[in-house]
């Protein structure tokens, strides 16, 4: 069945670093991706999404390119903030709406 | 600014107590969503409706949960009756066919002791 696996948190950085969560999936045919945001105590939000391959989602710094060729989807972003902690969720659209999370990455930044 | 909001935020109840959750979905959005969130297995989907109808509840363990829509402004899961195992943050979503985002609520975080 259709998969999201993300790299496994926590993770911890300094304010003004980049950084970097893997996303790879596993699907049949070219679903859309999402990243998701969790902050404390709150649902998730809708951080970025693509629908298509090659396709580059980006909101707040941040962005994520859709890459057919190795299944994956990261999520990047060049200078990180304090108010960036917080729990990051990639997923996938299995159809109809239905959407296949990974596991979450929690980010810590530190000041 | 519109929102999903969920009732209760917190709830602690005793093992065979029946605990109900509310959803009110944001206005004019025709798809609900159920999530439950665990440190263990993470994000589930339990069930979720189109225009108040079920699409699909298989994620949710039959014999004690049930999801309904009465109207198109409220969803209800419910557990009946509770175990320590339901232990969780339990998510509601909206969102409008057609569109693949979904717009989730603050959840309601049950303690079942």
């Amino acid at each position: 069945g259709d998969s999201v696996t993300q790299m496994e948190g926590p993770v911890t950085l300094s304010e003004e670093a980049f950084l970097t969560i893997n996303c790879t999936y596993t699907a049949t045919g070219y679903p859309s991706l999402f990243w998701y945001v969790q902050y404390p105590g709150e649902g998730l939000q809708l951080l970025l999404k693509a629908t298509k391959a090659d396709d580059k989602g980006s909101n707040k710094g941040f962005e994520a390119t859709y890459r057919k060729e190795t299944t994956s989807f990261h999520l990047e972003k060049g200078s990180v903030q304090v108010s960036d902690s917080a729990v990051y969720f990639c997923a996938l659209d299995q159809g109809a709406q239905k959407l296949v999370f990974g596991q979450g990455t929690r980010l810590t930044i530190n000041p | 600014d519109a929102r999903v909001t969920q009732t209760p935020r917190h709830k602690v109840t005793e093992m065979g107590q029946e605990v109900t959750m509310r959803c009110q979905p944001i206005l004019g959005h025709n798809t609900v969503f159920w999530y439950r969130q665990t440190m263990m297995q993470g994000l589930e989907l339990l069930a979720y409706f189109r225009n108040r109808a079920p699409l699909d509840d298989s994620g949710m363990p039959k014999d004690r949960f049930s999801a309904e829509m009465p109207d198109a402004t409220l969803a209800t899961l419910k557990i009946q009756p509770s175990e320590p195992r339901d232990s969780a943050v339990y998510f509601c979503a909206s969102g409008m066919g057609g569109s693949e985002t979904q717009y989730f609520g603050p959840g309601t975080r049950l303690l079942v002791l």
